[in-house]
């Protein structure tokens, strides 16, 4: 889907780096999740937020805070980058009720060496 | 918190043929199983979804089948081509907006 966008597409950074990803949305979804994927595994949920003043954690947030700047925003950041958070990123959206699929961007392949 | 199993891990089958992928679930409470197919590099996609008011449905060669006393769910494709070669993943959630994701099956179709 083109109207959930993710920046930047790929970044390769070092160990001890700030590294923040980006997702805006033009679906008009109050609902954003950012996942993270590793080579032969599925996707786990980071964090995700119902509107702009909700923030929940998902199975594996240990390491990684969020910010929903806007209703159409909701950034990723790792604060002290470290190696084994190298891994292929995706933010989604949903609307609606708790039945509705998600809608996937892109993805951010981040290296961290 | 739910637990997607999903099997098998690869699969191939000759063009053609059919394949067929399987989930289960623990949480009794799910109540919406969407399937997405990935290529490689690319965004998951949703190829189709089942909610638990219904058994089955289909959509050209895929179909989905829904069994909740046993908790489980597949995924079935028939006539199998060469773009169907992906990775499909299943997911489940409770109402609460929250997926729970299989590990994924790497279907290759081979010509």
């Amino acid at each position: 889907d083109a109207d959930v966008t993710q920046t930047p597409r790929n970044r390769i950074t070092k160990t001890g780096k700030r590294i923040m990803l980006e997702c805006s949305q033009t679906k008009g979804h109050d609902r954003m999740y950012w996942y993270r994927q590793d080579p032969g595994l599925g996707l786990q949920l980071i964090y995700y937020s119902f509107d702009v003043k909700d923030i929940n954690k998902g199975e594996i947030s240990d390491g990684y805070s969020v910010s929903r700047q806007a209703q159409a925003k909701f950034s990723l950041s790792l604060e002290s980058a470290i190696p084994n958070q190298t891994a292929l990123y995706f933010c989604a959206t949903s609307g609606g009720t708790g039945d509705q699929p998600q809608h996937f961007g892109d993805g951010t392949r981040l290296s961290i060496l | 918190g739910e637990n997607v199993e999903q099997h098998p891990s690869t699969l191939s089958v000759q063009e053609g043929d059919s394949a067929v992928i399987k989930c289960t679930y623990s949480d009794s409470a799910s109540n919406y199983f969407p399937w997405y197919k990935q290529e490689l590099g690319k965004r998951p996609q949703l190829i189709i979804d089942i909610r638990s008011n219904v058994g089955e449905k289909k959509d050209q060669r895929i179909a989905v089948t829904l069994n909740k006393t046993a908790k489980h769910f597949s995924l079935h494709i028939t006539e199998t081509q060469p773009e169907d070669s992906a990775v499909y993943f299943c997911a489940a959630t409770n109402n609460d907006y929250k997926l729970s994701f299989g590990a994924g099956t790497t279907v290759t179709v081979r010509a």
